[in-house]
């Protein structure tokens, strides 16, 4: 099994500008979800869903989106980047309706920087 | 509202050596708790999760104890290795939220 795998790995983005980080896995897992950890501040809970067309927001939702049109897929956009976007962004998911409920996969990670 | 706390930030230890790692938590009203392992520059890695009703967890050299009612968890390694440093999180939920609190983690250098 992949996992869960994340694209891209690195990504440079200008202050403004739009962009999707990609998240799939192949694990049939209804909970799937984005954090950002930052230096100091740990990881952060962004958007996570509990299955196929529900999503809800965590602690830091301003100035992202997702959708979950599949059971597979969790992409999550930047609407308009800001340099306080500039973080290292990770997808998790696992079976049930919690993250913790069973084992935690989380992707690689995605490192977004915002010039 | 939920805290996670993991002392120390760092620590290094010969290799060979046991060690304990520690993580509290505020709000005993867990539904469980797991531990992670991250290496630099990749994702988390589940390590041992520890349903609210158990006590503790054991794989391979790893043992995971948990006290709800003092809000405590600790990791203990046994014969530590050079291939175990890395930062080690650990992770809650909570009995009626969907979202887990994350502990800034604790990095360990095992020296050869």
């Amino acid at each position: 099994n992949a996992g869960v795998t994340q694209t891209p790995k690195f990504q440079v983005l200008k202050t403004g500008q739009s962009m999707t980080l990609q998240c799939a896995q192949d694990m049939n897992h209804e909970y799937m979800s984005w954090y950002r950890q930052d230096p100091g501040m740990g990881l952060r809970l962004i958007h996570y869903s509990v299955g196929a067309g529900i999503t809800d927001q965590g602690e830091v939702p301003n100035g992202y989106n997702v959708s979950r049109s599949t059971t597979e897929d969790f992409p999550l956009r930047l609407l308009s980047a800001a340099p306080s976007q500039t973080s290292v962004y990770f997808c998790a998911s696992s079976s049930g309706v919690r993250l913790l409920n069973t084992e935690a996969f989380f992707g690689q990670g995605t490192r977004l920087t915002v010039v | 509202k939920q805290e996670v706390t993991q002392i120390p930030a760092a620590l290094s230890v010969p290799e060979g050596e046991n060690l304990v790692l520690n993580c509290s938590f505020t709000d005993s009203a867990i539904y469980n708790l797991q531990w992670f392992r991250q290496d630099p520059g990749k994702g988390l890695t589940s390590l041992l999760l520890i349903q609210s009703s158990q006590r503790e967890q054991t794989s391979g050299r790893l043992n995971a104890s948990l006290d709800k009612s003092s809000g405590r968890s600790t990791l203990y390694i046994a014969a530590s290795q050079p291939g175990d440093s890395a930062t080690y999180l650990c992770a809650v939920s909570r009995a009626n939220a969907g979202k887990s609190t994350f502990g800034d983690g604790t990095t360990l250098t095992v020296k050869p």
